[in-house]
């Protein structure tokens, strides 16, 4: 079992506030990804990273920002939530070219 | 451009039969990872079996094997003794350079 982490688990917020999402793996993996999710849907790739001070933008576009300043420690931020960003979060991390270990995902609700 | 597809949106099996769940991808590079993972309602994505394209054999994982014919671009996922557990939404996914491309999923119900 991968020992990544994700918090809050479950977020609702007004319209404006400023959020982080919380995302933390105790595996030492240099390469840590931020996907968004609608229910039942396909993920899609909004930020990844191959290691400390590395952030490159994924395949759809997002207003979300993320930093990496500690390996383990991958967080994303929305300066100003809107409805638009209700969608799950689901963070992902890797070591070499193998598999992918997936987070439990953040269920974000903006009014 | 790298696509994967599943062209199965929905499938449903009954307990202790056996379902195929289809993938097909298009991928440009020489060396490359394929995975299915699973997302049962409401819980953690977790990988269920990964093949490596320069191994010719299919990967078997318990009840979850795979039938990967690479020159078809074709990976499916063979589920033999369906239990109500294996209900969940099932993602194809294949390697690009360091991230990973997925398909659109396939939602798997097990009825008793």
């Amino acid at each position: 079992e991968a020992d990544i982490y994700q918090t809050p688990r479950y977020l609702v917020i007004g319209t404006g506030k400023k959020i982080t999402l919380e995302c933390s793996q105790t595996m030492g993996h240099d390469k840590m990804y931020w996907y968004q999710q609608d229910p039942g849907m396909e993920l899609h790739l909004i930020h990844y990273s191959y290691g400390v001070n590395s952030t490159e933008k994924g395949d759809l576009s997002s207003e979300s920002t993320v930093s990496r300043i500690r390996t383990e420690h991958f967080p994303l931020t929305l300066e100003s939530a809107r409805p638009s960003h209700t969608s799950q979060y689901l963070c992902a991390s890797m070591t070499g070219r193998e598999t992918q270990y997936f987070g439990p995902g953040t269920r974000l609700l903006v009014l | 451009a790298q696509t994967v597809t599943q062209s199965q949106p929905e499938m449903s099996v009954q307990e202790a039969e056996t379902v195929t769940l289809s993938c097909t991808y298009d991928t440009s590079e020489s060396n490359y990872y394929l995975f299915w993972y699973k997302q049962p309602p409401s819980r953690q994505m977790i990988l269920v079996i990964r093949q490596e394209a320069y191994k010719q054999q299919n990967a078997t994982e318990n009840r979850f094997s795979v039938n990967f014919q690479k020159a078809a671009k074709s990976f499916s996922l063979k589920i033999s003794d369906s239990q109500l557990g294996d209900t969940a939404m099932y993602f194809c996914a294949s390697t690009i350079t360091d991230k990973l491309i997925f398909g659109t999923g396939t939602r798997l119900q097990v009825f008793p």
